[in-house]
């Protein structure tokens, strides 16, 4: 298997634009996560998915941030509209089971101007 | 609220210089620890998971332990090639189990 496949691996966009960030992940996984990195803040869950379910979004910052989950195949974590404040790395990763090991993808690394 | 806090940030080492990493855990009722090794401008890689006090898993150069509340990766006889940010996670029982929570991880240097 490839492993978790993320898109683009680096976007740079100017504030106020929409941003949609995309996620394939390994084929027979149940669970997928969105995270974000930060120096700050370290690595962040965003939200997960089991089943293509939202199961816990708490971890999302605000309303102008939505994820999806269509197919077991592909994800989209979506910021509308985008700040600064949101330049990060963004990692999907994905496991076979709960509570089991998380795969993780190269990430997107986001540019807010 | 569960918490995973890891020491030191950042270590030093010479090449062949043996050391501890560790990850303190205040969770309730832990499911796995889980180490991983995030290499610069790359996602995390898995390395190991520990699911009960006691156990200890090995890798090369790399041994992780666990007790009760803490969990220590030891690197033996480091090579340069060892240098990374290595992450701990832990993992719940209960409603959000498939959920991780990370510790802002230990980079380590090791110099030939």
């Amino acid at each position: 298997d490839a492993g978790v496949i993320q898109s683009p691996r680096h976007e740079v966009t100017e504030m106020g634009q929409e941003v949609t960030l995309r996620c394939k992940p390994i084929s027979g996984h149940d669970y997928l996560f969105w995270y974000r990195q930060t120096m700050m803040r370290g690595l962040e869950l965003l939200i997960y998915f089991n089943n293509n379910v939202p199961i816990d979004d708490s971890g999302m910052p605000e309303d102008r941030f939505s994820a999806k989950m269509p197919n077991a195949s592909f994800s989209t974590l979506k910021i509308q509209p985008s700040e600064p404040r949101d330049s990060a790395v963004y990692f999907c990763a994905s496991s076979l089971r709960e509570a089991d090991t998380q795969y993780f993808g190269p990430g997107t690394r986001l540019t807010v101007l | 609220e569960d918490q995973v806090t890891q020491s030191p940030e950042a270590l030093r080492l010479q090449e062949g210089e043996s050391s501890s990493l560790n990850c303190s855990y205040t969770v309730s009722g832990l499911r796995g620890l889980f180490w991983y090794r995030q290499d610069p401008g790359k996602g995390p890689e898995f390395l190991f998971t520990l699911y009960s006090a006691g156990e200890e898993k090995e890798k090369e150069r790399l041994k992780a332990t666990l007790t009760k509340k803490e969990s220590f990766l030891h690197i033996t006889a480091p090579k340069p090639e060892d240098s990374a940010t290595y992450l701990c996670a832990v993992q719940v029982s209960g409603t959000n189990a498939g959920k991780s929570t990370f510790g802002d991880g230990t980079t380590l240097t090791v110099k030939p």
